[in-house]
């Protein structure tokens, strides 16, 4: 039972233009939500995150959307770089579950310059 | 400040040994958490340590266990190895446990293969 599901294997955007990663959700005991990206062989960095009193934050060229009623979230970086090319991961946890994330499988990222 | 830490970073082992996966959290930080990676499975969560107490546990079978020092440290041991536990093991610390802003900060990993 997936409860994070991000339904884009991959993405492929041109150098300059927004990526919109979209990411959903079945669990609407969620109240936090994270994107970490990842490259091969290192650990997930975090990128940003959103708390479910919220329904968007930003942070330079990253900004979250949350759509509750949708249970849907989503990441725009704008402008995209080359840079950027990685798998985003987005996560979700529930109050009283401590630290648990709940992972969606990725999306692959690809920045052409 | 530095940030998490994990040894080792790469392991091969065979089937029916244990292993011992060590992770040094971001200084201050007390809540240490496991996940593991498989390309099948996708990021799964293992288990959470808080204040040397598990505070959490996901749907993996006994085999799998772990603790956290007074100094935060942690280690987590697998035991009787099968060759699905091939995997990157992942090691996350925050601040605290839960809490809408509590950020987790992940360590680079250890890689692990079962021959």
């Amino acid at each position: 039972d997936q409860q994070v599901k991000q339904n884009s294997p991959s993405l492929s955007v041109q150098e300059g233009r927004i990526s919109i990663l979209n990411c959903d959700y079945t669990n609407s005991m969620f109240d936090y939500f994270l994107w970490y990206k990842k490259y091969p062989a290192e650990g997930p960095t975090f990128l940003i995150s959103i708390s479910s009193i919220k329904d968007k934050n930003e942070d330079g060229r990253f900004t979250v959307f949350l759509n509750k009623s949708a249970k849907h979230l989503s990441l725009h970086i704008v402008p995209s770089q080359p840079g950027d090319s990685a798998v985003y991961f987005c996560a979700a946890s529930e109050a009283g579950y401590g630290n648990k994330l709940v992972f969606g499988a990725g999306t692959i990222l690809r920045v052409k310059s | 400040k530095a940030g998490v830490t994990q040894t080792p970073r790469y392991l091969i082992k065979t089937r029916g040994q244990q292993v011992t996966l060590s992770c040094s959290p971001i200084s201050g930080h007390r809540s240490v958490s496991w996940y593991q990676q498989t390309p099948g499975q996708g990021l799964q969560f293992l288990f959470e340590y808080f204040s040397e107490t598990q505070r959490n546990k996901g749907n993996f079978p006994g085999r799998f266990s772990g603790r956290q020092f007074s100094n935060s440290r942690s280690e987590m041991n697998v035991s009787t190895l099968e060759l699905g536990d091939s995997a990157l093991y992942l090691c996350a610390s925050s601040l605290v446990s839960g809490g809408a802003s509590d950020t987790q900060y992940f360590g680079p990993g250890t890689r692990l293969t079962v021959l």
